[in-house]
């Protein structure tokens, strides 16, 4: 399953409202998770079956969606949000979206 | 607390096998399958295979098929990750990951990473 995430790249105020798509290539119903990785660092989980927030992450961060179609958001863009953000499906063997950039402006 | 520490990194030459530790910690080992997941230096994640701690059954990216080997060593909470046949193109940080969810198959703990380079 084939994961097209877009943009590659933003850039934005702080506070703005930022979101970002990922679609499958089939069908995945919820079966979709959010990472966060900083510069040099590990991914970090924060959005699970599509819609749910990893404990401890802050509720700025959201995402929805189903299908095919599958959308993140941060509600109110913060300096510490600057980092690349994936999608990951796990319908079938896990794939992972090509990654959003997000930088501040 | 929870954690996954991974071996340091590794200089191969090309056609050389490497194999990767990830000792679990603060957690029942055999309870949550082990993913590996790589990252080339400025590109995205690239998901490898899982593995099964308990009954030791593993799943592998058709791309990595045939070079790939996923074991554990139950004893000393450890999973490996061995690669064989290196190319230039393996080079990258390679990262363990625990599945914290047979449900939703979220990736909630990572390795720090253990970067591998392939060159002649």
């Amino acid at each position: 399953i084939q994961m097209a995430q877009s943009p590659s790249s933003l850039s934005a105020s702080v506070g703005d409202r930022v979101t970002i798509t990922c679609q499958a290539s089939q069908d995945i119903n919820t079966h979709l998770n959010w990472y966060q990785q900083k510069a040099g660092k590990a991914p970090k989980l924060l959005i699970y079956h599509a819609s749910n927030l990893q404990t401890g992450v802050p509720s700025r961060f959201s995402g929805s969606g189903s299908g095919t179609d599958f959308s993140f958001t941060i509600s109110s863009l913060q300096p510490e949000d600057i980092a690349i953000y994936y999608c990951q499906q796990y319908d079938d063997l896990p794939t992972f979206g090509g990654g959003t950039k997000v930088e501040i402006k | 607390q929870v954690e996954l520490v991974q071996s340091g990194a590794e200089v191969k030459k090309p056609g050389a096998s490497v194999k990767v530790s990830c000792k679990a910690s603060g957690y029942t080992f055999t309870s949550y399958d082990i993913h590996w997941v790589r990252q080339a230096t400025g590109q995205g994640l690239e998901w490898m295979g899982w593995m099964n701690l308990n009954s030791g059954s593993t799943g592998y990216a058709q791309k990595f098929q045939g070079r790939v080997t996923m074991t554990r060593n139950i004893s000393i909470s450890t999973a490996y990750l061995e690669l064989s046949s290196l190319r230039s193109e393996d080079t990258a940080v390679y990262y363990c990951a625990r599945d914290g969810s047979q449900e939703y198959h979220y990736l909630d703990v990572w390795g720090k990473g253990t970067t591998v380079s392939v060159s002649s």
